[in-house]
């Protein structure tokens, strides 16, 4: 167990919706990061935050946002879901702003039919 | 654009044998390059790499970094069937206070009993 959290971990969702999914990084990491992984694209890196700013941005659609709260929880929203976003979403945090040593959390498996 | 490339994408071998999983990369502004193992779930931190020519070493498995060359091998010796899994190898690029992670596509290691 990393000690990342991720919620929900399935979600079934239909073309054209909208979804939210929650991170809640390990105690004391300031970062934190979500990927996308699908058969055929590997492991994408998506958009990067450390305490609260984004930092950095991967090969994240418009379609997709993300925020940190002062909590330091995030979350990521799809909207306008194809079939195509079908995938699983991983958070990961870390110490630093500096992506090193990540710990991801168990994925968020989503299913667009 | 940065590349990652991991060979080979799939290798089946024997329990007690040891195997070599390469690793090249093409960036810009090179940090490190980090190894991950991914079962059926999430990735776990393997080790990070940064200097040349220092091996990193956990117990059967040892990593070692060659930024002339530009490529990394993780070695694992005496292989068990627990060894079997997926193995990601990333990179970590800045530009400025942004940072990139580029994650190759994976080897999968299969080891039979």
């Amino acid at each position: 167990d990393s000690g990342v959290t991720q919620t929900p971990k399935h979600l079934i969702t239909a073309t054209g919706q909208r979804v939210t999914l929650r991170c809640s990084p390990r105690s004391g990491d300031l970062s934190v990061y979500w990927y996308q992984q699908s058969l055929d694209q590997g492991l994408q890196f998506l958009i990067q935050y450390y305490n609260g700013e984004e930092r950095a941005k991967g090969n994240i659609l418009e379609r997709f946002s993300a925020q940190q709260f002062p909590d330091l929880h995030s979350e990521l929203n799809l909207s306008s879901l194809e079939l195509g976003d079908s995938a699983l979403y991983f958070c990961a945090s870390s110490v630093e702003g500096r992506g090193r040593e990540q710990y991801f959390g168990p994925g968020t498996r989503l299913t667009v039919t | 654009e940065d590349k990652v490339v991991q060979s080979p994408l799939s290798l089946v071998v024997h329990e007690g044998d040891t195997v070599t999983l390469n690793c090249s990369y093409e960036v810009t502004n090179f940090r490190s390059l980090l190894w991950y193992k991914q079962e059926k779930k999430a990735p776990t931190f393997l080790f990070m790499l940064t200097s040349s020519g220092i091996e990193k070493k956990s117990g059967r498995l040892s990593s070692i970094l060659d930024k002339k060359e530009l490529f990394s091998i993780l070695n694992i010796t005496a292989t068990q069937t627990g060894d079997s899994a997926v193995y990601l190898c990333a990179v970590e690029a800045s530009g400025g206070s942004n940072y990139k992670l580029t994650f190759g596509k994976g080897t999968l290691l299969t080891v039979n009993p």
